[in-house]
């Protein structure tokens, strides 16, 4: 199985910092990598796919990018309604794997 | 509106049998690809099964490989989950989830369900 090692598990930020969450693959996935948002009692919500594209509607403060087998998830400006959980999620081989997630709160 | 609704959660005893559907609606159903993936009470994601867009190919996880049974009826637009002898690990909110793009096995899954509890216990 392809491992995704996220990090950090949590993170504390305020207001208007830059945010920035990294998954790395045990492997190559190429840029088969999703990044998913999660409020609490709601599904995931796509917001960045294949490594660097941003979803239709979300925000554009969002952004991923992808150096080899290491990925990263920013946030450029944090509002208090991205608290929440993010996950990384590989689709290049079976069994897909999401990473551990990152818990997002406002300091 | 693109959506999935899924239901047939609820209480079951360990070694018991449990159905779940996901009914969708505003799309071309047989055109996707559709994941269940699971999340345990606090937990992350665990992703299940997945079924291609005629119902010819199926995968699992290796948890649930076995005693899960992923099906879909395109004629009705729903998408379903059969669950055998179930184990209290198996406790979790399922959530049904489309893969982003036509005729496609892999990439963003857009939308996803809300998902639908299963709690297994005696």
């Amino acid at each position: 199985d392809i491992q995704m090692t996220q990090s950090p598990s949590s993170l504390s930020a305020s207001v208007g910092d830059r945010v920035t969450i990294t998954c790395q693959a045990s492997q190559d996935i190429s840029n088969y990598l999703n990044w998913y948002q999660q409020k609490p009692g709601k599904a995931p919500k796509l917001l960045i796919y294949d490594a660097s594209n941003l979803e239709t509607g979300v925000p554009s403060r969002f952004s991923g990018s992808r150096s080899g087998t290491d990925f990263a998830f920013t946030i450029s400006g944090l509002q208090p309604e991205d608290i929440a959980t993010y996950y990384c999620q590989q689709y290049d081989g079976l069994p897909v794997t999401f990473g551990q997630g990152t818990r997002l709160e406002i300091k | 509106e693109v959506q999935l609704v899924e239901s047939g959660g609820g209480l079951v005893q360990p070694g018991g049998s449990l159905r779940l559907s996901c009914a969708a609606s505003g799309f071309t159903f047989s055109s996707y690809w559709i994941h269940w993936v699971r999340q345990g009470p606090g937990k992350g994601l665990v992703w299940v099964s997945r079924i291609n867009t005629d119902g010819s190919s199926t995968s699992y996880a290796d948890s649930v490989k076995g005693r899960f049974t992923i099906s879909r009826d395109n004629a009705k637009k729903t998408l379903y989950l059969q669950m055998n002898s179930l184990r209290a690990e198996d406790t979790a909110v399922y959530y049904c989830a489309r893969v982003r793009g036509t005729y496609r096995s892999g990439g963003g899954f857009d939308p996803w369900g809300q998902g639908t509890l299963v709690t297994v216990s005696s």
